[in-house]
């Protein structure tokens, strides 16, 4: 069965200090790892992906397969930054499921 | 360039209606999911998709039914609402090739 797990329900920071948002899941396959990010009065949307190893605003996130775990990194935080983060499984194949973690609210103080 | 469009942003309804949300999407994709989102609950995983009349169960699916006739058209129904169904339901859709999903409004429904 595919599962994420969040730690932390909130994670309070300031300004300039670095982040780490944590996500560890279980699934069987390969799976692929997602973090995706609801601002204020916005929709979700995608922030990053596993597959392509890219840094967006500044956030980075590593696969760790022998540890189960994809935390988010950002080595300054801004109070942009501010929103629910969601980490994310897809599954492999035809009929490829989408889990979500129960979210991290991260408040990034002045 | 709005891509995935719930017909309500809110709906308030009462115990025992038979409520129906639809989802639209203007990508071609042919998965398709409902979750409710719940405070502490993160983002709960009704059903899903993955062709024309094709559906599978997600982790709640108890008390919901969902109908995917059209490629970009997934309605999820309620066949008696109840009033621990109030919660705010969203919609997605998924591109296959990138596996990104994208994410409707939401529908926040409130049963009274």
């Amino acid at each position: 069965a595919q599962r994420v797990t969040q730690p932390e329900k909130l994670l309070s920071v300031f300004k300039g200090a670095p982040v780490e948002l944590k996500c560890n899941y279980s699934y069987s396959g390969s799976p692929e790892l997602f973090w995706y990010v609801q601002y204020s009065r916005q929709r979700l949307q995608l922030l990053l992906r596993h597959i392509s190893r890219e840094s967006i605003k500044g956030f980075t996130a590593d696969l760790n397969k022998g540890e189960t775990s994809f935390h988010l990194k950002k080595p300054f935080a801004q109070e942009e930054d501010s929103a629910m983060y969601y980490c994310a499984l897809s599954g492999s194949g035809y009929g490829q499921n989408f889990v979500f973690g129960p979210g991290t609210r991260l408040s990034v103080l002045p | 360039d709005v891509k995935v469009t719930q017909s309500s942003r809110y709906l308030v309804k009462r115990t025992g209606e038979k409520v129906f949300l639809e989802c639209v999407q203007d990508m071609d994709h042919e998965n398709m999911f409902w979750y409710r989102q719940d405070p502490g609950l993160g983002l709960r995983l009704i059903y899903f998709s993955y062709d024309v009349k094709m559906k599978e169960k997600g982790d709640i699916p108890e008390g919901y039914s969902v109908s995917r006739e059209k490629k970009e058209r997934f309605s999820l129904i309620l066949e008696s609402a109840s009033t621990n169904q109030t919660s705010m339901y969203l919609c997605a859709s998924l591109n296959r090739d990138t596996t990104e999903a994208f994410f409707g409004q939401g529908t926040r429904l409130t049963v009274v």
